[in-house]
């Protein structure tokens, strides 16, 4: 089984730090995403990226950066953390493909104080 | 992009057939309709995904008109471990950035 792997469960942070979200996969998959979850919003594609060094904004991307480093491991950044950024953020990775099925990690709910 | 409307809740028992529709009026033409399960504090689960017409797999069948311009997820005879968020996906056809999850169906199953 595809297992989508996120660093963290439940993170806070403070208004104005930088903070970062690790996602990890061990399926050798070349695409991988980003998603914000928020009641009443559903899932919004935050970033995601198809290949290592490379990335694509989605719906939301004010405020965010992404990272890339190796095809395993795609990173969210927000470079200075605000209290609109509070959220549940969820990873998920697929292989090439515009519709292939993405594999999702269990979320990282990040609280900005 | 193909936004997606989904109805925000659904109650059924035990053993009934559940139907969640989708509706996606400006699907494109090379779009796909895939859709998730989501149970609380996990991340969302691929359950079955379509092109047109009918898909059947282990756990449920996905109906699309020929118009394409909805798509109804049916659970046979569904049970308490039912209860979850389903989300429809609409897209991919242009690039990636034009997928565009629903807002999510909650079915909440009693006995």
């Amino acid at each position: 089984d595809v297992k989508v792997t996120q660093s963290s469960r439940y993170l806070v942070k403070r208004t104005g730090e930088k903070v970062f979200l690790e996602c990890v996969q061990d399926m050798d998959h070349e695409n991988m995403f980003w998603y914000r979850q928020d009641p009443g919003l559903g899932l919004r594609l935050i970033y995601f990226s198809y290949d290592v060094k490379m990335k694509e904004k989605g719906d939301i991307p004010e405020g965010y950066s992404v990272s890339r480093e190796k095809k395993e491991r795609f990173s969210l950044i927000l470079e200075s953390a605000s209290t609109n950024q509070t959220s549940m953020y969820l990873c998920a990775s697929s292989v090439t493909g515009l519709n292939q099925p993405q594999h999702f990690g269990d979320g990282t709910r990040l609280s900005i104080l | 992009l193909a936004k997606t409307t989904q109805p925000i809740s659904m109650d059924s028992y035990e053993g009934q057939e559940v139907n969640i529709t989708c509706s996606h009026n400006n699907i494109a033409t090379n779009d796909y309709i895939t859709w998730y399960q989501q149970f609380p504090s996990q991340g969302p689960r691929f359950i079955i995904q379509g092109y047109k017409t009918k898909v059947t797999n282990e756990v449920a069948s996905l109906f699309i008109p020929a118009d394409r311009k909805s798509s109804t997820l049916s659970l046979p005879r569904v049970s308490l471990s039912d209860t979850a968020v389903y989300y429809c996906l609409v897209g991919g056809a242009k690039g990636y950035s034009t997928l565009t999850f629903g807002k999510g169906t909650m079915l909440l199953v009693s006995p």
